[in-house]
């Protein structure tokens, strides 16, 4: 099965509210990125957190990463409308390949 | 300008013929990635090239070619197309194909097989 497992699915919050999105892998990793795909679009970098950090702010967003589970969460703080998307994450060996999950479809309701 | 462009964004075609898709990126970089998107979304990489060298070539069929004229295209050539290679193809490049490098992505295109 594929490395990147995303739960929820699929996850539904009024406009202010936070949204956390959760990411498990299975295989030791180098780094990992989280990338936001609007409708009908191309995947947009959000963020990378590497191997031997722990947690990572970007503005809104929030990464934390723990190996010694497997998995990763990506918090959005006050959350927008613009926001919805489906989020990715997608972990990295010593190379350039990427090993993305299944996603999280997030709608921010107005 | 567009970082990443791919043409066409579309394409329906009918099972049995060839088509290509072409990438062309204008951001410098070395490295660049196909990729596939399913119907559930699920993204996986199917070829990437360093340099007009292949680096990666997952499992995918020997219908699929991937083929760079120099490192700033990437184009991918499907023969005998089936139902089964309906989806969306993206294209990508990155600065080098070192880990941890931020990949930009295209628009897609959704390829239909009828």
């Amino acid at each position: 099965s594929q490395q990147g497992e995303e739960d929820p699915q699929a996850l539904s919050i009024q406009e202010g509210e936070n949204a956390t999105m959760n990411c498990s892998y299975k295989t030791s990793i180098n780094n990992l990125q989280w990338y936001r795909q609007n409708s009908g679009r191309g995947l947009v970098h959000l963020i990378l957190i590497r191997s031997n950090e722990r947690e990572k702010h970007s503005g809104r967003l929030r990464v934390t990463l723990d190996t010694s589970k497997k998995s990763s969460s990506l918090l959005i703080t006050a959350s927008r409308a613009a926001d919805t998307a489906s989020y990715f994450c997608a972990t990295g060996d010593s190379g350039s390949r990427l090993t993305f999950g299944e996603g999280t479809q997030l709608t921010v309701n107005p | 300008d567009t970082a990443v462009s791919q043409t066409p964004k579309y394409l329906v075609t009918q099972m049995g013929n060839d088509k290509s898709i072409k990438c062309e990126q204008n951001l410098g970089h070395d490295t660049m990635y196909w990729y596939k998107q399913d119907s559930k979304k699920f993204l996986k990489i199917m070829f990437s090239y360093n340099n007009k060298e292949l680096i990666i070539n997952e499992t995918v069929p020997n219908r699929f070619s991937p083929k760079s004229p120099d490192k700033a295209h990437l184009n991918l050539h499907i023969n005998s197309l089936e139902l089964g290679d309906s989806a969306v193809y993206f294209c990508a490049s990155s600065q080098t194909a070192g880990w941890g490098d931020t990949q930009y992505f295209g628009p897609g295109t959704r390829l239909t097989v009828l």
